[in-house]
């Protein structure tokens, strides 16, 4: 079975430029994460999505932060424009409703320059 | 303000040897604790979860304890190998909240052979 999948692995860019990453979740589950890593934060949720749906953006950083899901099968995390700070591992996941277990992807790290 | 505490950001074990990963939460709505493992250059992978119900809970050489009253919970891995090498966190969902999970800031694992 193919996990959740995401791109790029690695993405280097310049300060101001557009970030864009992708996520595939399980097929089948129902709850989309976003999550970024850093030393300072650690694994900090950004957004989630029940069916499609944003729930809860409470994590989102700023404005220059969006996310969509336009089907159940694709979410992108897009950073307009991008800054130094934004360097870290973006991690997206996936759920079934009753189940706490999240399964993640291998992530994207962003460092921008 | 974290809810979700690993306080040692490292621990070193001999193989064979058992390894006491600890976690402290603050949040007494959190009815489901998890723990992830993490290999460098990929996702966080599920490893196992209690319900706030239980007070242990065992898979092979992985147990997890939860102590309520203190608001602890402790990962024992029995004998250690090599290849549990990794970070580990400790997460925990709120009672009546959808899939969001609170991450501790992980604890790098390392056995020595």
């Amino acid at each position: 079975d193919a996990g959740v999948i995401q791109s790029p692995r690695h993405e280097v860019t310049e300060m101001g430029q557009e970030v864009t990453l992708r996520c595939k979740p399980i097929s089948g589950h129902d709850y989309l994460f976003w999550y970024r890593q850093t030393m300072m934060r650690g694994l900090e949720l950004l957004i989630y999505f029940n069916n499609n749906v944003p729930i809860d953006d409470s994590g989102m950083p700023e404005d220059r932060f969006s996310a969509k899901m336009p089907n159940a099968s694709f979410s992108t995390l897009k950073i307009q424009p991008s800054e130094p700070r934004d360097s870290a591992v973006y991690f997206c996941a996936s759920s079934l409703l009753l189940r706490g277990e999240l399964f993640f992807g291998e992530g994207s790290r962003l460092t921008v320059l | 303000d974290q809810q979700v505490k690993q306080n040692s950001p490292s621990l070193s074990v001999q193989e064979g040897r058992i390894s006491i990963l600890n976690c402290d939460y603050t949040n007494s709505m959190f009815d489901y604790f998890l723990w992830y493992k993490k290999y460098p250059a990929e996702g966080p992978t599920f490893l196992i979860s209690i319900s706030s119900i239980k007070d242990k809970n065992e898979d092979g050489r992985f147990t997890v304890f939860l102590n309520k009253s203190a608001k602890h919970l402790s990962l024992h891995i029995v004998p250690s190998q090599p290849g549990d090498s990794a970070v580990y966190f400790c997460a925990a969902k709120g009672k009546g909240s959808a899939r969001q999970l609170t991450f501790g800031s992980g604890t790098q694992l390392t056995v020595l052979p």
